[in-house]
C-alpha cells in the first residue's frame, strides 16, 4: 500500500462548480497535512496546509481532514479554468520530522 | 525579492558526465531539500539538509550527492553512477528545523535531459 495515494484523474469538472479532491494516507500517526498545486511545467506551489480535524476555509479552497478515516480533501468553489493543474496531497508523518510524503497527483482540468 | 532560485532551468548531460545542479535561498530558512519528480508521478526525495555542514539521505539517494557550506546554498551533484537521471528536479526550503508543521516551498525547478 502506497503511503499516500490519490486518484491520479484526469477528473473533469464544469466551470463554476464544486471540484473535489481526495487523498488517503496509511500513517495513523501522520501530523501535518498540504496541498500543493503544480502546473505543467512548473513548480509546485503551497495552497493550503491543515492540522487539525475539520474544514479549514481560504478564499475559494477549503481543506477537510478525518484523522480517524486518514484521509484530506481538497475542495474548489467556483472552479475556474486557471484551476486546471495537478493537485499533490503531502503528509509529514511525525511531529519534527523533515520528510514531507507526496502522493502522485490529481490531475484537474476545468472546462468552460 | 525573497524565494528559491535555480538554476539552470534546462541542463543537458551526455551520458558518463556529473552534473550540478545550483539552488539557492534568501529566506533565512533552515531546512533545504532535493527531489526528483519523474513525467506523471509524485515527488521523490534525494536529499535533505537541516543545518550547514550536516544532510541526510533521502529515499533514492544513490547515483547523487550534496554539500551545505552555506544556510543560503545546497547544490545537488547527479553523478554518472545515476542510471536515469532524466527527470525534473525541484530545490524546497522550510523555516524551521524541527517543527512540526514543515511547510516546504520550492524553487522554479530544473529540467534535466540525457542525451
Amino acid at each position: 500500500q502506497k503511503e499516500v495515494e490519490q486518484n491520479s484523474g484526469p477528473l473533469s469538472v464544469p466551470e463554476g462548480a464544486i471540484a473535489s479532491l481526495n487523498c488517503t494516507y496509511s500513517d495513523r500517526g501522520s501530523q501535518s497535512f498540504f496541498w500543493y498545486r503544480q502546473y505543467s511545467g512548473k513548480s509546485p506551489e503551497l495552497i493550503m496546509s491543515i492540522y487539525s480535524n475539520g474544514d479549514k476555509e481560504d478564499g475559494r479552497f477549503t481543506a477537510q481532514l478525518n484523522k480517524a478515516s486518514q484521509y484530506v480533501s481538497l475542495l474548489i468553489r467556483d472552479s475556474q479554468p486557471s484551476d486546471s493543474a495537478t493537485y499533490l496531497c503531502a503528509v509529514n508523518h511525525r511531529e519534527g520530522a523533515q520528510k514531507l510524503v507526496f502522493g502522485q497527483g490529481t490531475r484537474l482540468t476545468i472546462n468552460p | 525579492d525573497g524565494g528559491i532560485t535555480q538554476s539552470p532551468k534546462y541542463l543537458f548531460r551526455k551520458e558518463g558526465q556529473n552534473v550540478t545542479l545550483s539552488c539557492e535561498q534568501n529566506l533565512n530558512h533552515d531546512a533545504m531539500y532535493w527531489y526528483r519528480q519523474d513525467p506523471g508521478q509524485g515527488l521523490r526525495l534525494i536529499y535533505y539538509s537541516q543545518i550547514v555542514n550536516d544532510f541526510q539521505k533521502g529515499d533514492i539517494a544513490e547515483g547523487y550527492s550534496v554539500s551545505r557550506e552555506k544556510k543560503e546554498s545546497f547544490p545537488l551533484t547527479v553523478t554518472s553512477a545515476q542510471k536515469n537521471p532524466t527527470a525534473f528536479y525541484l530545490c524546497a526550503s522550510s523555516p524551521r528545523v524541527a517543527r512540526a508543521n514543515n511547510e516546504q516551498f520550492f524553487g522554479p525547478g530544473t529540467r534535466l535531459t540525457v542525451l
